[in-house]
């Protein structure tokens, strides 16, 4: 089974307006962190923003916010009020924290956003 | 500048060569990862360094590829008589430990072509 689970291959939005890019995950861990990375067409990994599974409250990061579901295992990365450099594929990751892990990513396959003016 | 440093930038090899990728992480972090990134895909975890600890090499594909770290420096990823199938970006990562929140920060990773 993946990991990490990402649904939409790609995604457009209008500038200015909202965008919510799924990602859900699978683990037996109690504790691990999820990460969302965006990837310019340049090829860069930007890291954007964190949730520790013990975390409370959804993280947020500028326009950026993550909607922790943790019953349903869900870590969805929304934008708010896009720009046209938004435009660039966006990975979720996890880090699982069990004993003797070398907190490697484990990566989804990624959402090409497409931000339109 | 303060980021990781990957070289080369891009390599085109012909199949069967051997390749060395280098890359130098953000000073004091202690953390290093290797990942690979096939076209349109997710990035494959290949192997870890902490520290002076024994590497985890658990994500390699093959014994044709190695990596070697010297403490907390610079680290090169081998790959011995390439195949078409390793083509790829190899992306090379840093953290600042092994905590449970510090986030990896990437390279511009190398693009690598083999013919």
């Amino acid at each position: 089974a993946q990991k990490i689970t990402q649904t939409q291959p790609g995604m457009f939005v209008q500038e200015k307006e909202a965008v919510t890019l799924d990602c859900t995950y699978d683990t037996s861990d109690q504790s691990y962190g999820l990460f969302w990375y965006k990837q310019p067409s340049s090829g860069e990994m930007i890291f954007l923003i964190y949730q520790g599974s013990y975390d409370e409250q959804n993280a947020t990061e500028g326009r950026y916010s993550l909607n922790f579901q943790k019953a349903r295992k869900s870590a969805n990365l929304v934008i708010s009020a896009s720009q046209l450099g938004d435009s660039a594929m966006y990975f979720c990751a996890m880090r699982e924290d069990s004993g003797g892990s070398n907190y490697k990513l484990t990566f989804g396959k990624g959402t090409l956003l497409t931000v339109n003016p | 500048g303060a980021g990781v440093s990957q070289s080369p930038s891009n390599k085109v090899t012909e199949k069967g060569k051997d390749v060395e990728l280098r890359c130098d992480p953000i000073s004091g972090h202690t953390a290093l990862y290797w990942y690979r990134q096939r076209l349109g895909q997710g990035l494959e975890f290949l192997i870890y360094f902490q520290g002076n600890s024994a590497p985890d090499k658990s994500g390699l594909p093959s014994d044709r590829f190695s990596a070697e770290r010297t403490g907390e420096s610079v680290s090169t990823l081998t790959i011995q008589r390439t195949q078409q199938e390793d083509s790829a970006v190899y992306l090379c990562a840093s953290a600042r430990r092994r905590g449970t929140n510090q986030p990896q920060h990437f390279g511009d990773g190398t693009r690598l072509s083999i013919l």
